[in-house]
């Protein structure tokens, strides 16, 4: 079965700091790949997706950006966090037309400081 | 605009009643609707998926039902108890491009209490 990974579950880092989040996907090939953003309150907002190795497109223009070095890796990474950028962010996977496995990890609650 | 609202943001009853929360949205095309549950802290999980021929679906002590003339889905839950609390989450995807972007609308909370 499928599942998806996502690291670490929660981290607090100052102004400036860079930033790292890792998700990996097992039990599939050529998965579609999201980074999401969950503010109190709010919906979720999509951060950047994939469809592919090497390719990543963006959402909203923004503070971060993403990766994928392998076809089933997403990282999410910042160079300068802001306190803008605390938030609740989540990875989630998906195959074929009409998304049908979107299925989302557990979540990164990151609390610039 | 492509839209999905929630009501009611937030509600509260207690164990073993049962309760209803709405979803309405204004996607187009439409491709499928689903009701994603999430604990505090954590990822939100698939309950229901729904296509457009489909009317409703079950999930244990969850149901959902979806009129697509009307653009309406509820979640119905049947006999609460306490590990219901959570905010449940609809979300409806579009059929607008090969990937389907997925609208997410703002969420329920439900507490329940003993």
């Amino acid at each position: 079965s499928q599942t998806i990974h996502q690291w670490p579950a929660t981290l607090v880092q100052p102004v400036g700091s860079p930033l790292s989040l890792e998700c990996t996907v097992e039990g599939t090939s050529n998965p579609n790949l999201y980074w999401y953003r969950q503010a109190a309150g709010r919906g979720l907002q999509l951060l950047f997706y994939s469809v592919g190795i090497g390719q990543i497109s963006s959402e909203v223009p923004q503070n971060l950006s993403a990766s994928r070095p392998q076809d089933r890796q997403f990282i999410l990474s910042s160079k300068k966090l802001l306190l803008s950028d605390s938030g609740f962010y989540l990875c989630a996977w998906s195959v074929g037309p009409g998304n049908y496995g979107y299925t989302f990890g557990s979540g990164t609650r990151l609390t610039v400081v | 605009k492509n839209q999905v609202e929630q009501s009611p943001q937030s509600l509260i009853i207690l164990e073993g009643k049962n309760c209803t929360l709405q979803c309405n949205y204004t996607v187009s095309p439409f491709s499928n609707l689903r009701w994603y549950k999430q604990d505090t802290g954590r990822g939100p999980v698939s309950l229901t998926i729904m296509t457009f021929s489909e009317n409703t679906k079950s999930n244990g002590r969850y149901t959902a039902t979806l009129d697509a003339d009307t653009k309406q889905s509820s979640l119905h839950i049947t006999a609460s108890q306490l590990s219901d609390s959570a905010s449940y989450i609809c979300v409806v995807s579009d059929r607008g491009s090969t990937l389907g972007r997925l609208y997410f609308g703002r969420g329920t909370q439900l507490t329940v209490w003993p």
